[in-house]
């Protein structure tokens, strides 16, 4: 079945580094945009990123900018999120999510993953 | 970019009626028909409802519908259910490859 499934959360002090992979299964990767969203801790949903089909054309929240780096090998059927710099506010449950039509962006996300959680504490 | 506005919470009767808003503006909600809802249980990840504005995924029950006049969208769920317990999230396409949130609204079936 369709499924995506993210790892590499976990605690990070601030100002290291991270990476969130997520691997996705049941359909054509290489067809979908897909996207990056967090949710701090009773909180709600936030967009981080998000990146071509093909891996070419790559969007950040204005926050994320210079600090976060997503990328894909679709090889692999895997996106990534590197996450540098962290700070106290980017402690949140990140979600890897597909875009819900192939090549086609409507900034609808229709299969989620369970999501990753991302401490970042000292 | 501002967070789109939802009511924290909201309420209603098995059987009943509620519709939830999302006001955003003439650079998100009022100038795209790119406004998709979420549903989320504790400790779930989201589950998409709604897109663009009035699309029903495959599996989500009629009783889910959408609309948007202006800068405000709404969800509205018909004949409530204890299953539909559980927070709900609007978003937008905000222009510039940029995609808002709303801050959710938590739905009681009493």
């Amino acid at each position: 079945q369709v499924q995506l499934v993210e790892s590499g959360g976990g605690l990070v002090k601030p100002g290291g580094s991270l990476r969130l992979s997520c691997a996705a299964s049941g359909f054509t990767f290489i067809d979908y945009h897909m996207s990056w969203i967090r949710q701090a801790p009773g909180k709600g949903l936030e967009w981080v990123s998000s990146i071509s089909n093909g891996g070419t054309l790559k969007n950040y929240a204005d926050s994320m900018k210079g600090r976060f780096t997503i990328s894909r090998d679709n090889a692999k059927n895997s996106l990534y999120l590197q996450m540098n710099s962290p700070r106290a506010e980017d402690t949140a449950v990140y979600y890897c999510a597909r875009e819900v039509r192939p090549y086609y962006y409507s900034y609808t996300m229709d299969v989620w993953g369970h999501g990753t959680t991302v401490t970042v504490s000292s | 970019q501002s967070a789109l506005t939802q009511p924290p919470s909201a309420s209603g009767s098995p059987g009943q009626s509620v519709t939830i808003s999302c006001t955003g503006t003439t650079s998100d909600v009022g100038g795209y028909n790119y406004v998709s809802w979420y549903q989320q249980h504790p400790g779930k990840a989201p589950k998409l409802m709604l897109y663009e504005v009035t699309k029903r995924p495959s599996g989500v029950p009629d009783r889910f519908s959408g609309s948007k006049s202006g800068n405000t969208a709404s969800l509205t769920v018909s004949g409530l259910q204890a299953e539909d317990e559980a927070d709900y999230y609007c978003s937008s396409y905000a222009g510039s490859n940029n995609l808002l949130f709303g801050g959710g609204t938590k739905l009681t079936v009493l």
